[in-house]
């Protein structure tokens, strides 16, 4: 069966520190992974998808994550904090020849110090 | 309207209540779900249309009841409802595929705010 894990449900990054979002990630078919946002009293919206094209998937506002089929993992990173960035980030899996799921994580609350 | 849109935004419902989600997606979709996301749990997965075919029910209790009339709504019955019941309802589409829906990107709605008393 497919699972997601998420690293820490809170993290904390000062304004213009990086974001490190972690993500874990088991499959036993190719898995398509996702990262979604959820704004504060808003439905989710995909931030990036990997699809096997290429490891390293570029997303909306400057987000980017890295596939590592070694350590099955897909962090998502952002070099420079913004305030804006405040939200809850959920991590997914799918994966063709399975039923009809997407995988979702518990979700990482991250927070941006001033 | 563009995207997923939910109604009501907030529902207040007593126990013996009978009341009804609304979801309508604009993106010619033919994929929809439902899921419920409550406080620290992940997101839930209820019901999923695909073609207007349920091909999922998540084992979720019969006083949730979906309905899809065609690939554009997607409808909640809810009736006799528990307080743990209470939680942000989402809904969600997607392009939708005779293949499986695993890879898709799934566009969500809003959301509504559920409180059973």
């Amino acid at each position: 069966a497919q699972s997601v894990t998420q690293l820490g449900s809170h993290v904390s990054v000062s304004e213009g520190a990086l974001v490190l979002l972690r993500c874990n990630y088991s499959s036993s078919v190719p898995p398509y992974l996702f990262w979604y946002v959820q704004y504060p009293n808003q439905g989710l919206q995909l931030l990036l998808k990997y699809t096997s094209a290429a490891t390293l998937v570029k997303g909306i506002n400057g987000f980017e994550a890295e596939f590592k089929k070694s350590e099955t993992s897909f962090h998502l990173t952002k070099p420079s904090a913004h305030m804006s960035d405040a939200a809850e980030y959920f991590c997914a899996v799918g994966g063709r020849g399975r039923d009809d799921k997407i995988i979702f994580g518990k979700g990482t609350r991250l927070h941006i110090l001033p | 309207e563009t995207g997923v849109t939910q109604t009501p935004r907030h529902l207040v419902m007593g126990m013996t209540n009978k009341k009804s989600l609304k979801c309508e997606q604009h993106l010619g979709h033919n994929a929809m779900y439902w899921y419920k996301q409550s406080a620290k749990k992940p997101l839930e997965l209820m019901f999923v249309y695909n073609f207007k075919e349920q091909t999922e029910n998540n084992s979720v209790p019969s006083r949730f009841s979906p309905e899809c009339p065609n690939s554009s709504h997607l409808f909640l019955h809810l009736h006799t409802l528990q307080p743990e019941d209470s939680a942000l309802y989402l809904c969600a589409s997607s392009q939708g595929t005779s293949g499986g829906l695993e890879t898709d990107t799934q566009y969500f709605g809003p959301g509504t705010r559920l409180t059973v008393l």
